[in-house]
């Protein structure tokens, strides 16, 4: 049973476009994660937010800018969007920043196509 | 340097057949230990952990891993495979002063053959 939903599924643009990505997570926790996976399957953590709060910024360019309402809702914004952006971007979350063994539960991910 | 390691990209096995995926890490203590896998056009989803303890964990679907602090490893096992095994596996770790963050291997495509 999916508790990490990610919108839209796919999404196909053109360089320099904007595009946003959504991800809510309805497992009550407190610590939501971006992630990018490239073509080679290979996964990189973009973003950690804890509460809302921005923890972990992993040296992503400059257009990329995650944007957190509440601590279930965390999104993701790419200004003007570049050919190497084209990837699978994985949404999780877990029950809190500290808590080390604690499993991340990801969402299905937003294909993103940069034409 | 910090490092976790998949050695095999892809392994390639018959169905009912065992099967053992590699992980190696490189870290001065024990890091937290995780196996996730990822489905075809899915998200990832943990099969075990592990920190402290018995050194061989259970997980779900009859997979278990086994720890070793001597080769600094932690390999994926399972008995008899199916079909539906086919998929991505992911060794992860946590560094224990890294809060939070995972750090993923780069993945062992797993192929089963009918």
């Amino acid at each position: 049973e999916t508790a990490v939903f990610q919108t839209p599924n796919y999404h196909v643009t053109q360089v320099g476009n904007e595009v946003s990505f959504n991800c809510k997570q309805t497992l009550g926790h407190d610590t939501m994660y971006w992630y990018k996976q490239d073509s080679k399957k290979l996964l990189k953590i973009m973003f950690s937010y804890n509460n809302k709060q921005l923890i972990v910024n992993e040296t992503v360019p400059r257009r990329f800018s995650p944007q957190s309402s509440d601590k279930a809702h965390l999104n993701l914004r790419i200004k003007s969007v570049e050919p190497e952006d084209s990837a699978v971007y994985l949404c999780a979350s877990s029950p809190d920043w500290g808590a080390n063994y604690a499993e991340q539960f990801f969402g299905p991910g937003t294909r993103l196509t940069v034409l | 340097a910090q490092s976790v390691t998949q050695p095999d990209a892809r392994v390639t096995v018959s169905e009912g057949a065992s099967l053992q995926l590699r992980c190696k890490y490189s870290y001065s203590a024990t890091p937290y230990l995780f196996w996730y896998v990822q489905y075809p056009r899915q998200g990832l989803q943990m099969l075990l952990k592990y920190y402290s303890g018995d050194p061989v964990v259970q997980g779900v679907n009859g997979f278990e891993a086994e720890f070793s602090k001597s080769d600094s490893s932690f390999h994926l096992r399972k008995a008899s495979v199916h079909w539906s095994d086919s998929a991505v596996y992911f060794c992860a770790v946590k560094w224990g002063s890294a809060l939070g963050r995972l750090h993923f291997g780069a993945g062992t495509q797993l192929i089963v053959i009918p």
